[in-house]
C-alpha cells in the first residue's frame, strides 16, 4: 500500500533563511508526487509535482523538489523563505496515469516565520 | 487548471441537523473528490464521485451520513446528516481533470456543530 511520511510536523524558520520540507514515500510503481500548501483558512494550493524526467522540478513561489528514486523522498526546498510563507504544507502520492486510484497524504508540516 | 468554488465557505449547525455543501468547477471534469480535514490534521478521502454513477466510499464512510449527488460534470454536492460535534471539520472538494492527474481543490467548507 502506498504511503507518505512527513517526519517533521512543525517547522521555525527565520525569514530570509532557507527551508527544507522532508517527505518520504511509499509505492509499487513510479510514484507521482505533489506539494501542496494551505495557508490559514484556505484550500489547498498546488505547489509542484513529478511525474517523470528531470529530477529537479520548479514550482510557483520560488519553491523547489528534488525527486531521489534511492532514498525515496521528494524533499521541498526554497532558498530563502517570506513571511508569507507560513503555512502548512502538504506532500501527497497519487495514482499512476492509468488508475483513478485515490492520493494519499502526507500528515502535513507547520512552517512558521519568525521575523 | 480548474477553479473551483465551494459554498458555503463556513457554517455553525446545531446537532442533529443536516448541511449541503456545494462544489462548482469551471470546467467539465469526470472525477470529483471530497475530503474530510479535522481540527489540525491531514486530509481524509471521504468519497470519490464520477457523474452518472454511486459514488465510491472510504472505508469508515458511508452513503447514509454524507450523501453525495454528481448531477453533471461540473457540479457536486456533499451532505453531511445528522450532524454531532465531531462533524466539525473542513471539508475540501477536489477535482482531477483526466486518468492521473493532478488534483485541484477548492477553497473548502468550515463546519462548526455545536
Amino acid at each position: 500500500a502506498q504511503s507518505v511520511t512527513q517526519p517533521d510536523i512543525h517547522i521555525t524558520v527565520s525569514e530570509g533563511a532557507s527551508l527544507e520540507l522532508r517527505c518520504n514515500y511509499s509505492y509499487g510503481a513510479t510514484p507521482y508526487l505533489f506539494w501542496y500548501v494551505q495557508s490559514p483558512g484556505q484550500g489547498l494550493q498546488l505547489l509542484l509535482k513529478y511525474f517523470s524526467g528531470d529530477t529537479l522540478v520548479q514550482g510557483i513561489k520560488g519553491f523547489e523538489a528534488e525527486f531521489k528514486r534511492s532514498q525515496s523522498s521528494f524533499n521541498l526546498r526554497k532558498p530563502s523563505v517570506h513571511w508569507s510563507d507560513a503555512a502548512e504544507y502538504f506532500c501527497a502520492v497519487g495514482p499512476a496515469t492509468d488508475s483513478w486510484g485515490k492520493f494519499q497524504f502526507g500528515a502535513g508540516t507547520q512552517v512558521v516565520v519568525t521575523p | 487548471s480548474a477553479v473551483i468554488s465551494q459554498k458555503p465557505s463556513r457554517d455553525i449547525c446545531q446537532r442533529g441537523t443536516s448541511l449541503t455543501i456545494q462544489c462548482q468547477v469551471d470546467s467539465q471534469v469526470t472525477m470529483m473528490f471530497w475530503y474530510r480535514q479535522q481540527p489540525g490534521q491531514s486530509l481524509t478521502l471521504i468519497a470519490t464521485a464520477n457523474q452518472g454513477s454511486e459514488a465510491t466510499y472510504e472505508s469508515g464512510f458511508v452513503i447514509d451520513k454524507f450523501p453525495i449527488s454528481r448531477p453533471n460534470l461540473t457540479f457536486s454536492t456533499l451532505t453531511v446528516s445528522n450532524m454531532s460535534p465531531e462533524d466539525s471539520s473542513i471539508y475540501l472538494c477536489s477535482v482531477a481533470p483526466s486518468m492521473g492527474d493532478t488534483q485541484y481543490f477548492g477553497p473548502g467548507t468550515r463546519l462548526t456543530v455545536l
